[in-house]
């Protein structure tokens, strides 16, 4: 089972619409939370990051995390055609160590 | 303006020839950290840095070498290159560690072929 699980999509939605992004974790102690958005041939850009338990909003995303599921899921209002780009989970696990672990990344499609 | 570097940008090498993709950080982080990016395989951690003279390993570490003299500087050292190291290099880097680690800011890439 990977650590972190991201579907890898492409998924696909219509412009105004919300896009629903979800992440799986395997590890139950896993403590912090984050989303990054990652455009074709460019470096990841955090945009989310979450660490209790409950949804957190800036602006057209928001971020929702249940620990006791085990997901952390990040939603976009009003998609954009600039907000196609991959977008990656990372996760801290417990234990005390500092390791960013990533899932592989959902690929968003916004169709004008 | 408040970035990460790394160089080189790009890099053909062969085979044991050792080599050195240096990173810097002007915004005096404490959490520094290399990736490599394979595809399929996403984003994986290679080593971190909690600050100066510290460092642990990632979860890909063979082959790898690092090195925090400065907090500003984290090179990462490639000492006999092999083909299975061709990737896209980023470095990383965090205000602070523990449990913000992963609030980072990435450089943009070094993409490294080892024939």
């Amino acid at each position: 089972q990977k650590e972190v699980e991201q579907n890898s999509g492409p998924l696909s939605v219509p412009e105004g619409a919300i896009a629903s992004l979800n992440c799986t974790y395997s590890d139950r102690g896993s403590q912090s939370f984050f989303w990054y958005r990652q455009y074709s041939g460019k470096s990841p850009e955090l945009i989310m990051f979450i660490y209790s338990n409950g949804d957190k909003e800036d602006g057209r995303f928001t971020a929702q995390l249940n620990k006791a599921s085990q997901y952390v899921s990040l939603l976009i209002r009003d998609s954009q055609p600039s907000d196609s780009a991959t977008y990656l989970c990372a996760v801290i696990r417990s234990g005390g160590y500092q390791k960013v672990t990533f899932g592989t990344g959902t690929k968003l499609q916004v169709i004008p | 303006e408040a970035q990460v570097t790394q160089n080189p940008r790009y890099l053909i090498t062969v085979t044991g020839k050792k080599l050195t993709v240096t990173c810097s950080q002007n915004m005096n982080h404490e959490y520094m950290s290399w990736y490599r990016q394979d595809p399929g395989l996403g984003l994986r951690q290679i080593y971190y840095s909690m600050n100066v003279e510290v460092t642990d390993k990632g979860d890909v570490p063979e082959g790898y070498k690092v090195s925090r003299k400065e907090k500003r500087n984290f090179p990462l050292i490639l000492e006999s290159p092999s083909p299975n190291q061709t990737s896209l290099y980023f470095c990383a880097s965090s205000p602070t560690g523990g449990g913000r680690a992963g609030e980072q800011y990435f450089g943009p890439g070094t993409r490294l072929t080892v024939t």
